[in-house]
């Protein structure tokens, strides 16, 4: 079993509709949780960090953490075409991160 | 605060030589992680340098090696190059931690032919 789970995606949408992007993980013992943006060509962009459970809300993003249910969360609101890239998440405790492999979302105007 | 920096950007090599790569991390980070990014293995962690000491390895072999200087700049250098090798390599700084916020460089286009 993988440490970090992704959906591969692709995932399309109309743009103004809301998206959600999830991961699950196997090891309870993770506690910090991230989300990235990567476009085409260029490095991932940190776009969301928590701590431990709960959500974390930043403009139209917000990042959700279940920990019970090892399974963490972003959803994008009014979703823009300039939001079309690969979001990863990115999972770690005691000087680890593993990421996931990445959802392609596209978002059509 | 200027970003993480790597050069080169691109680089073509071929089987059995070698390279090395170049970052440099925001002003005051002392943590610098590189990657290894591919489209069928994703992320993969290659190590972690902090006051010029490895403190984190993946699972790479030694042909994959680095160091960090004084000023936290770090590099990496790939022995005897396979096709497999050909991948994006990024590389992050963070405060303190790889478990810190970490910010990625541009990447270094690796194309072993």
């Amino acid at each position: 079993q993988k440490e970090v789970e992704q959906d591969p995606g692709p995932l399309s949408v109309p743009e103004g509709a809301i998206v959600s992007l999830n991961c699950t993980y196997s090891n309870s013992a993770f506690q910090y949780f991230m989300w990235y943006r990567q476009y085409s060509r260029k490095g991932p962009e940190l776009l969301m960090y928590t701590y431990s459970s709960g959500n974390k809300e930043d403009g139209r993003f917000t990042a959700q953490v279940d920990k019970s249910s090892k399974y963490i969360s972003l959803f994008i609101r009014d979703s823009q075409p300039s939001d079309s890239a690969t979001y990863l998440c990115a999972i770690g405790g005691y000087q680890k991160v593993t990421f996931g492999t990445g959802t392609k979302l596209q978002v059509i105007p | 605060k200027a970003g993480v920096t790597q050069t080169p950007r691109y680089l073509i090599k071929t089987r059995g030589q070698q390279v090395t790569l170049s970052c440099s991390p925001i002003s005051g980070h002392r943590s610098v992680s590189w990657y290894q990014q591919t489209p069928g293995q994703g992320l993969q962690f290659l190590f972690e340098y902090f006051s010029e000491t490895q403190r984190n390895k993946g699972n790479f072999p030694g042909r994959f090696s680095g160091r960090q200087f004084s000023n936290s700049r770090s590099e990496m250098n790939v022995s005897t190059l396979e096709l497999g090798d050909s991948a994006l390599y990024l590389c992050a700084s963070s405060l303190g931690s790889v478990v810190d916020e970490q910010y990625f460089g541009p990447g270094t286009r690796l194309t072993v032919t």
